[in-house]
């Protein structure tokens, strides 16, 4: 079946990069997205990428896609106290047409001053 | 400004009740979705339209109604056979992009809860 799994909890420093990780078991995924989610808010999408891709840049994101291992990871570079919140990954099952996402359970990404 | 908007944003309820939790798009996307999503278990799928007059349960459908009169409308009726009605409600648009993925953008939630 289709499953997401995130490690809970990273703590970094301010300053530092941060890496964020999830694997998935579709290999057939389409789509695969990085969320963002601060206290008390919605979603917010960071960016995604395409299951053909190997990485993919925006600004301090980073992506990074193993499609053999089925491994992706969210680099956050020079890491601000405001990128505290959950982070969850998602993908587009390949077997959907519906736009259904399945969700990890959500990093939850502590910046120390 | 484009965007979902769940209201209202606390609500309370006595067990035994239904409450409907609303949420309103005006980005014209097809596609409309309602997670429950609950500490440490990121987001559950309960119901999906993909379009007006149609919609499909999700993982964790039980308890739960929805309707879809309206493109712009999806409202949850969260039921009194809902055994644990408690929990943080997010309501998601999407429509195909132009390269094909369909990011979800969602509302601000509506954080129940039923004593």
């Amino acid at each position: 079946g289709e499953d997401v799994e995130q490690s809970l909890f990273l703590s970094v420093r301010e300053g530092d990069s941060s890496v964020i990780n999830c694997t998935y078991t579709d290999s057939s995924s389409t789509y695969l997205y990085w969320y963002k989610q601060e206290p008390g808010a919605g979603l917010q999408l960071l960016t995604y990428i395409f299951s053909n891709m190997d990485m993919k840049q925006d600004q301090r994101l980073t992506v990074l896609l193993n499609k053999k291992d089925k491994h992706l990871s969210l680099r956050i570079a020079d890491t601000q106290t405001g990128d505290s919140a959950i982070y969850f990954c998602a993908e587009t099952p390949g077997s959907s047409n519906t736009g259904k996402l399945i969700f990890g359970q959500g990093t939850t990404l502590q910046v120390k001053p | 400004d484009g965007g979902i908007t769940q209201s209202p944003k606390y609500l309370f309820r006595k067990e035994g009740q239904n409450v409907t939790l609303s949420c309103e798009q005006n980005l014209n996307h097809d596609a409309m979705y309602w997670y429950r999503q609950d500490p440490g278990q990121g987001l559950r799928l309960i119901y999906y339209s993909q379009i007006v007059n149609d919609f499909q349960k999700g993982d964790i459908a039980e308890g739960y109604s929805v309707s879809r009169e309206k493109k712009e409308s999806f409202p949850l009726t969260v039921t009194s056979a809902q055994k644990n009605p408690t929990a943080f409600y997010l309501c998601a648009s999407s429509s195909p992009g132009l390269a094909g993925a369909r990011e979800q953008y969602f509302g601000p939630g509506t954080r129940l809860t039923v004593t």
